[in-house]
C-alpha cells in the first residue's frame, strides 16, 4: 500500500497568487515527521519544511505552510505569493520512528508558475 | 560547513562494468542514507548506515548492490556488474544522531546521475 499519495500529478499557478499541494499519508507509528521537498529541474532535493507528529501548531518557513491536519492524515504544502522560481518537482514525505529513520517518498507533483 | 557532498555527480558505465558512488556526510553526521530516484519517479530508499553498521537495508536490490561507512572515508555505493535499469539518479542523505540539533532533518547531497549503456 502506498504510504504517501500525492493525487497531483501537475499543477499550474499565476505568479503572486497561492498555491496548496495536496498531501496524505498512511502509518500506524504514533510518533513520525512530515517533510515536504523541493526539486528543481537542475536534480537537487531542497528541504522546505517539517512538521511532526507531536506538534501542536502547523509548521511554517518564509512563504511554504504545511496544512496538517492528523486525523485526516493529511499534510498539505501552502504556497504563498508564488514566485517563478518556485517551478519544480515537490515531493511529500515522510519518516516514521520505528523505522530507522528512512524517509519515505510521495510521487512528487509537478509545479508550473505562469508569468 | 560543506553540505553533504557526492562525488562523482555524472558516471557513465558499460553493461557489466562496476559502479562506486562515493559520499561524505556533513560533518558531524553519523547517519549516513542511500536513496534511488528512477526517471520520473519519487526516491526510493535503499539503506542505512552508520558508521561501520549497515543498519537498514530493507530498500537493497538483494543481488549486486553493496554498501559501506567505514570508521573513516566517505560511504561507499557499489553496484556490480550494472545493468541498463540500474540508470537513475543516487542520491546520498545525512542527518546527526537521535537528540541532536536539526535530527528532524535529512540533509541530501546533489546526487550521482548514474547512465549505463
Amino acid at each position: 500500500a502506498q504510504k504517501i499519495t500525492q493525487t497531483q500529478p501537475g499543477m499550474f499557478v499565476q505568479e503572486k497568487e497561492a498555491v496548496t499541494l495536496d498531501c496524505t499519508y498512511d502509518t500506524s507509528d504514533p510518533s513520525y515527521g512530515l517533510f515536504w521537498y523541493k526539486q528543481p529541474s537542475s536534480g537537487e532535493m531542497i528541504f522546505l519544511i517539517y512538521q511532526g507528529s507531536y506538534d501542536q501548531q502547523n509548521a511554517t518557513e518564509g512563504r511554504y505552510s504545511l496544512n496538517f491536519q492528523k486525523a485526516r492524515k493529511s499534510a498539505n504544502l501552502v504556497i504563498s505569493a508564488s514566485q517563478l522560481g518556485d517551478s519544480a518537482m515537490y515531493f511529500c514525505a515522510m519518516r516514521e520512528e520505528t523505522s530507522y529513520d528512512k524517509v519515505i517518498f510521495g510521487p512528487g507533483t509537478s509545479l508550473s508558475v505562469i508569468p | 560547513n560543506a553540505g553533504v557532498m557526492q562525488n562523482p555527480r555524472h558516471l557513465v558505465r558499460r553493461r557489466g562494468q562496476e559502479a562506486r558512488l562515493r559520499c561524505s556526510p556533513m560533518k558531524g553526521h553519523s547517519h549516513v542514507y542511500w536513496y534511488r530516484q528512477l526517471p520520473e519517479e519519487g526516491l526510493k530508499f535503499m539503506v542505512y548506515l552508520q558508521k561501520e553498521n549497515i543498519i537498514d537495508e530493507s530498500g537493497m536490490p538483494k543481488e549486486r548492490f553493496s554498501a559501506e561507512f567505514p570508521k573513516e572515508g566517505p560511504s561507499i555505493l557499489r553496484i556490480q556488474q550494472v545493468v541498463r535499469g540500474d540508470s537513475a539518479a543516487y542520491f546520498c542523505a545525512s542527518s546527526p544522531g537521535w537528540g541532536q540539533v536539526n535530527y528532524n532533518e535529512q540533509f541530501f547531497g546533489p546526487g550521482t546521475r548514474l547512465t549505463v549503456l
